[in-house]
């Protein structure tokens, strides 16, 4: 069955660069999440998208924006990047419903700042 | 905003012998509670979940308890084996189906042989 796929996998940037992270969710899941995990941390959830639109907004630093395209996947732009935002980077995807419905990871994307 | 607890952070136990991992969560109004299981350098893949109308769900080894008036959940693995080895995080949400999990800080399941 196909899952959520992420890319690139692996990123190495320079301090102040800019990223950007792409995300495609399962194929007919309508929402996309964006989550931030540190070294030996819990995800931290960044921002989620339904249809298109923004949903929920967790601790998204203000340097980075997401969006979700008419295909359903999804961009994460990280700018002026500092060292701490060094962390794997997980986006996960569901099928939105009267009931929360179980979101499914993606691989992630490991993102070095040098 | 909700915010989980999890205990305890680190637990070590016999192969064949039962875990039992706990979570507290502060916003009454949450919903919907899973449980990730995660090994280092890879993706949290669900093990089980529940939902805020059931108290209890099995499945097979796995089990997870849900107690709404005190505000907390328990996972429970019986029979350990050494790949029940990894990280296990409870999470818990709010509101619609899309908004972000809150995670606890994890607990690092080790089982001995």
């Amino acid at each position: 069955a196909a899952g959520v796929i992420q890319s690139p996998r692996h990123l190495i940037k320079e301090k102040r660069e800019t990223a950007t992270l792409k995300c495609y969710p399962i194929p007919r899941h309508d929402t996309v999440y964006w989550y931030q995990q540190g070294p030996g941390q819990d995800p931290q959830f960044l921002i989620s998208f339904y249809e298109k639109m923004q949903s929920d907004k967790g601790s998204i630093p203000d340097r980075f924006s997401a969006q979700q395209f008419s295909d359903y996947h999804s961009e994460l732009n990280m700018s002026s990047l500092e060292l701490g935002d060094s962390a794997l980077y997980f986006c996960a995807s569901s099928l939105r419903g009267y009931l929360n419905t179980e979101a499914f990871f993606g691989q992630g994307t490991r993102l070095t700042v040098v | 905003g909700e915010n989980v607890e999890q205990h305890p952070s680190t637990l070590s136990v016999q192969e064949g012998d039962s875990a039992v991992i706990k979570c507290t969560y502060s916003d009454s109004a949450s919903n919907y509670f899973p449980w990730y299981k995660q090994e280092l350098g890879k993706r949290p893949q669900l093990i089980i979940d529940i939902r805020s109308n059931v108290g209890e769900k099995k499945d097979q080894r796995i089990a997870v308890t849900l107690n709404k008036t005190a505000k907390h959940f328990s996972l429970h693995i019986t029979e350990t084996q050494p790949e029940d080895s990894a990280v296990y995080f409870c999470a818990a949400t709010t509101g619609g189906g899309a908004d972000g999990l809150t995670f606890g800080k994890g607990t690092h399941l080790i089982i001995q042989p």
